[in-house]
């Protein structure tokens, strides 16, 4: 089966260095997503992942292991704008007759960040 | 418009109502997804249409629940015989393809209600 793992909650200082960790069991890899969702507003991509490394993009950086089924979101120089839900989302199985593959999302983390 | 639209963004309805939402997707984008997201809760995807293969349909919940799609256009979720558990915010989302690195753009949302 598919399973993400994500905090629930998280609460940091604006201006602070903050990271979510996110861990999967699939039964498939073909990389992993992430991205945010400010209350009730639809989700935005943030970043992507297929291969191990960090990749960076401004104040957003993410993190994958293959190995260790494991990723993380950093996000730096915290804003108040950044309170927001974090999705973690791996595709995983192959979808057969489309071929190709499905998204399996986390709960994702919420993150506050207070003055 | 450039992005995901969907209609209507609220509906109520009674119980034992049908209901239809619609998603008009980016022109272009082949690959076509419904999400149910409950209050608090993740994205629990329920269909995939990728262009003319035949769409993966292993997340609807019930058989009171449907959904087509016109080519690589316009989608229409159907719920029959509407039950309370299936408020929810149902959205959209479209990508160029259903592999590598696409991202899915998400539409706004609607957002159900059943009393």
């Amino acid at each position: 089966g598919q399973n993400i793992d994500q905090p629930t909650e998280m609460t940091a200082t604006e201006g602070a260095i903050v990271q979510i960790n996110c861990t999967y069991q699939t039964s498939g890899f073909n990389g992993l997503f992430w991205y945010q969702q400010h209350a009730g507003e639809a989700p935005t991509f943030l970043s992507y992942n297929v291969l191990d490394g960090l990749e960076e993009k401004g104040r957003f950086s993410s993190f994958l292991s293959r190995s260790k089924g494991y990723s993380y979101l950093l996000l730096k120089e915290l804003q108040m704008k950044d309170s927001a839900s974090y999705l973690c989302a791996v595709r995983d199985r192959l979808v057969s007759g489309a071929g190709s593959y499905q998204l399996t999302f986390g709960k994702g983390t919420k993150l506050s960040v207070i003055p | 418009g450039a992005g995901v639209s969907q209609s209507p963004s609220n509906k109520v309805t009674e119980k034992g109502k049908d209901v239809e939402l619609r998603c008009d997707p980016i022109s272009g984008h082949t690959a076509l997804y419904w999400y149910r997201q409950r209050l608090g809760q993740g994205l629990e995807f329920l269909i995939y249409f990728q262009g003319n293969s035949a769409p993966d349909k292993s997340g609807l919940p019930s058989d009171r629940f449907s959904a087509e799609r016109t080519g690589e256009s316009v989608s229409t979720l159907t719920i029959q015989r509407t039950q309370q558990e299936d408020s929810a915010v149902y959205l959209c989302a479209s990508s160029l393809g259903g592999s590598g690195g696409n991202e899915q753009f998400f539409g706004p949302g609607t957002r159900l209600t059943v009393l």
